[in-house]
């Protein structure tokens, strides 16, 4: 089957660094996501990776290793804007998205 | 209009009545998808359209129908609403033809069935 794990609650401090976790199951696999989703508002896209490595942009970067099911998001410098919930997410083989329950991302002052 | 709308914004709704849910992009993109997001889990994939005249099942189509009879425009309908249809619903659309397959989202519709 299918499946994305990522942490359920993360808390970090302002301007520190904070890394989110995400391992997926797939038999088939063309890219990886990351979403960020504030609370009652839409998700909104962050980044894509599709083959192995970092990909950097500005505060945020995404790695893939694709042999080990895993990612992370780094977010850098946090800001309190950055309270919100980051979606793990994979597309299949058929091209559809497969979605984690997200990981709620707290920031303290 | 500058992306993707939906309507309503809320409702609330008694079992057993039918509800259509709008959504409307004005991105010229080919493909479309609704979705249900409920407490503690991911965004699931309720139909979707990959172009206009076409329209497929995603993982929880049961009580939902879609119709795609243009670009723009992709309406939801719930035929006879269950509470279990509660819910938040958003619509997205993304340009297949690219190579990222990034998903816009509209802001969503909180749909509540009593």
């Amino acid at each position: 089957g299918q499946n994305i794990d990522q942490p359920t609650e993360m808390t970090a401090t302002e301007g520190a660094i904070v890394q989110i976790n995400c391992t997926y199951q797939t038999s088939g696999f063309n890219g990886l996501f990351w979403y960020q989703q504030h609370a009652g508002e839409a998700p909104t896209f962050l980044s894509y990776n599709v083959l192995d490595g970092l990909e950097e942009k500005g505060r945020f970067s995404s790695f893939l290793s694709r042999s080990k099911g895993y990612s992370y998001l780094l977010l850098k410098e946090l800001q309190m804007k950055d309270s919100a919930s980051y979606l793990c997410v994979f597309m299949d083989s058929n091209y559809q998205l497969i979605w984690g329950a997200g990981t709620k991302l707290i920031i303290k002052p | 209009i500058a992306g993707i709308t939906q309507a309503p914004t809320s409702q609330i709704l008694a079992a057993g009545r039918r509800m259509t849910l709008r959504c409307t992009q004005d991105m010229r993109h080919n493909a479309m998808y609704w979705y249900r997001q409920d407490l503690g889990l991911g965004l699931r994939l309720i139909h979707y359209s990959n172009t206009a005249g076409t329209t497929g099942k995603g993982e929880v189509p049961d009580g939902y129908s879609v119709s795609r009879a243009n670009t723009d425009d992709f309406p939801l309908t719930l035929a006879s609403a269950v509470p279990s249809q509660t819910s938040v619903y958003f619509c997205a659309s993304s340009d297949s033809s690219g190579s990222i397959y990034e998903q816009f989202f509209g802001p969503g519709t909180r749909l509540t069935v009593l």
